[in-house]
């Protein structure tokens, strides 16, 4: 079966502006989580999705946000665009709220000029 | 809140020798479970090796193994007969127990492992 889709895997913005980064889980999960890596702070949790509920979210500012479609596929947004916002964003799935096991996808990398 | 180290940034062994990443960890959680994740440079982030704390018995895929030491907090990797494709940034994480995973995976910051030919 297919598995966790992201797009776009490569995007160029410019400071100030804004982005949405899409996930599609596997088929099936209904929990999404994103997940931010930078070479600085490694990896970050950011936020998780289930029945189009943000249930947590880690330590990041209010530019950043998301949401979940009935159809569990999630985006993420960030707003007013800084140069440290430069990363690749991860999206990983699982089957229910909670759980551990994440299957993960090859990432978007976002660099901010 | 949970801190994961892994004080070994890069490691180089020869292709079929073994060779062990270190991980230890910090928390007051009482169920938690362990992970390895591989990823190479392909970037998309791969599930190693799952353990989970209320197991005594260290667990097993194929050629990788871990030594899970509760007590001392200690989670190391060990690969055997290592291989070119082994080759990748390691990642050691925590999660809480049951239900507890919407706080997230909380990550170390990487092995870069090289495997020589």
């Amino acid at each position: 079966k297919a598995g966790v889709t992201q797009t776009p895997r490569y995007l160029i913005k410019t400071r100030g502006q804004q982005v949405t980064l899409s996930c599609s889980p596997i088929s099936g999960h209904r929990s999404v989580s994103w997940y931010q890596q930078t070479p600085g702070q490694g990896l970050q949790f950011l936020f998780e999705y289930f029945s189009e509920t943000q249930r947590n979210k880690g330590n990041f500012p209010g530019r950043f946000s998301g949401r979940q479609f009935s159809n569990s596929r999630s985006e993420m947004n960030v707003s007013t665009l800084e140069l440290g916002d430069s990363a690749l964003y991860l999206c990983a799935s699982t089957l229910t709220a909670g759980a551990n096991v994440l299957t993960f996808g090859a990432g978007s990398r976002l660099t901010v000029l | 809140a949970q801190t994961v180290t892994q004080s070994q940034p890069e490691m180089s062994v020869q292709e079929a020798e073994t060779v062990t990443l270190s991980c230890t960890y910090d928390t007051s959680e009482s169920n938690y479970y362990l992970f390895w994740y591989k990823q190479p440079p392909s970037r998309q982030m791969i599930l190693v090796i799952r353990q989970e704390a209320y197991k005594q018995q260290n667990a097993t895929e194929n050629r990788f193994s871990v030594n899970f030491q509760k007590a001392a907090k200690s989670f190391s990797l060990k690969i055997s007969d290592s291989q070119l494709g082994d080759t990748a940034m390691y990642f050691c994480a925590f999660g809480k127990g049951s239900g507890g995973g919407a706080d997230g995976l909380t990550f170390g910051k990487g092995t870069h492992l090289i495997i020589q030919p």
